[in-house]
């Protein structure tokens, strides 16, 4: 594993189902971050983590919850999918929590179809 | 809340220089960021600036003005390989990183 890596890849799921995106680092950064992305509208944050143990909501965290058990895992969990949660995932990380560090590293991302 | 706003789209030709333009109203600035994203894959860093003043890094560079909420990434000598979005980023008070909607620049021969 080198930077993030999510998983799976895509995936179509059913109204209703319950669904984790999983979020795996390997660089031992201390804060990770779940955005969604949809045409038009960018990169939105769903819920965040400055350190292992704790979380956050950001902007849209309606549907959506997370955990950080340790500092290189960082799922996120649909309870029960609807279809305007269909969008691209994206995991990402950093080093600093008080600063912009060096930015952000994402994953290659999870796209994401409730039909 | 926060309102980062950049062009939809641009075009250009190859060779060409692109400016892309961003305007933002945050909760306090701890810095802009500028990222790379090509279609289907991840958003990529690319410059990032905290003072007033330009950024150079290759063909790439990036303006901030604090007092004005505006930056600017200019793309220089452009190839077909710099067919993207560009996405303008606001670290603000609580160092969460907001995000504008991105700038799809088209590279034409």
């Amino acid at each position: 594993i080198a930077g993030i890596t999510q998983a799976p890849t895509s995936q179509i799921l059913a109204a209703g189902r319950r669904m984790t995106l999983r979020c795996t680092q390997d660089m031992r950064h201390n804060a990770m971050y779940w955005y969604r992305q949809d045409l038009g509208l960018g990169l939105r944050l769903i819920h965040y983590s400055n350190t292992a143990g704790t979380t956050g909501k950001g902007e849209v965290p309606d549907g959506y919850s997370v955990s950080r058990a340790n500092t290189d895992d960082f799922p996120l969990t649909l309870a029960s999918a609807v279809p305007s949660q269909t969008s691209v995932y994206f995991c990402a990380s950093s080093d600093s929590i008080d600063g912009p560090g060096d930015g952000y590293t994402f994953g290659s991302g999870t796209r994401l179809t409730v039909v | 809340g926060q309102n980062i706003d950049q062009p939809t789209e641009m075009t250009a030709t190859e060779g060409a220089i692109v400016q892309i333009n961003c305007t933002y109203q945050t909760s306090g600035f701890n810095g802009l960021f500028w990222y790379q994203q090509h279609a289907g894959e991840a958003p990529t860093f690319l410059s990032y600036n905290v003072l007033d003043g330009l950024e150079e890094k290759g063909r790439f560079s990036s303006f901030l003005s604090r007092s004005k909420g505006y930056s600017y990434l200019l793309l220089k000598e452009l190839q077909m390989k710099d067919s993207a979005s560009y996405l303008c980023a606001v670290s603000s008070n609580d160092y969460k990183l907001s995000f504008g909607a991105g700038t799809t620049v088209t590279v034409r021969a």
